[in-house]
């Protein structure tokens, strides 16, 4: 147990639909980072944010929104789902920016688009 | 675009031999970092070297990293059945506060 908690771990949805995925962060961790992994783009970074305000921003579409809590835990949004959003998604945590720590990563949601 | 990117894209070799795994990247760095993926599991942060640093060890791992080139290599010496895995390296790239990941290597241990 890495100490990110990561639920549902497996999702099954239909194309249009919306659904959340939910992270809880290590105990201590203020920033949230999501991260989309398929086949074909490898480990894409959407999004991340630190104690309650989004810090930077990457390949996340429109569809895809998130927020963190004041509790620290974050939710990613993603609507009007399409067959291509299939992918494992991963939150991962580090105490604060990325330049002195590593992340600790969930075991993430594997979402499918059918 | 993938900053980094790993070679070989996959790698067999026999348990107790040394595993060798490269990464490039291509602009300038904070810090570069290794982790592990099991099959559809979440990575496992292995080692963080900074821009400043030259090798690390952390057990049987040996991490190096020449900035003049843009590369770090990973080692895993006497390898094991277990050490079967995804690596991938990731750098912070100067005045990023995100992690970018490469496509990975794929090295499996053969007992």
């Amino acid at each position: 147990d890495s100490g990110v908690t990561q639920t549902p771990k497996h999702l099954i949805t239909a194309t249009g639909q919306r659904v959340t995925l939910r992270c809880s962060p290590r105990s201590g961790d203020l920033s949230v980072y999501w991260y989309q992994q398929s086949l074909d783009q490898g480990l894409q970074f959407l999004i991340q944010y630190y104690n309650g305000e989004e810090r930077a921003k990457g390949n996340i579409l429109e569809r895809f929104s998130a927020q963190q809590f004041p509790d620290l835990h974050s939710e990613l949004n993603l609507s009007s789902l399409e067959l291509g959003d299939s992918a494992l998604y991963f939150c991962a945590s580090s105490p604060q920016g990325v330049l002195v720590y590593g992340y600790t990563f969930g075991s993430g949601t594997r979402l499918t688009v059918v | 675009s993938q900053q980094g990117e790993e070679d070989p894209q996959a790698l067999s070799i026999q348990e107790g031999e040394n595993a060798t795994m490269n990464c490039s990247y291509k602009t300038s760095i904070n810090n570069l970092q290794w982790y592990r993926q099991n099959s559809g599991r979440g990575l496992v942060h292995l080692i963080l070297i900074r821009s400043n640093e030259r090798e690390k060890h952390s057990g049987r791992l040996r991490v190096t990293l020449d900035t003049s080139k843009k590369s770090s290599s990973l080692l895993i010496t006497a390898s094991r059945a277990a050490d079967t895995a995804s690596y991938f390296c990731a750098n912070v790239i100067q005045g990023a506060q995100k992690l970018v990941f490469g496509q990975g290597t794929r090295l499996t241990i053969n007992p």
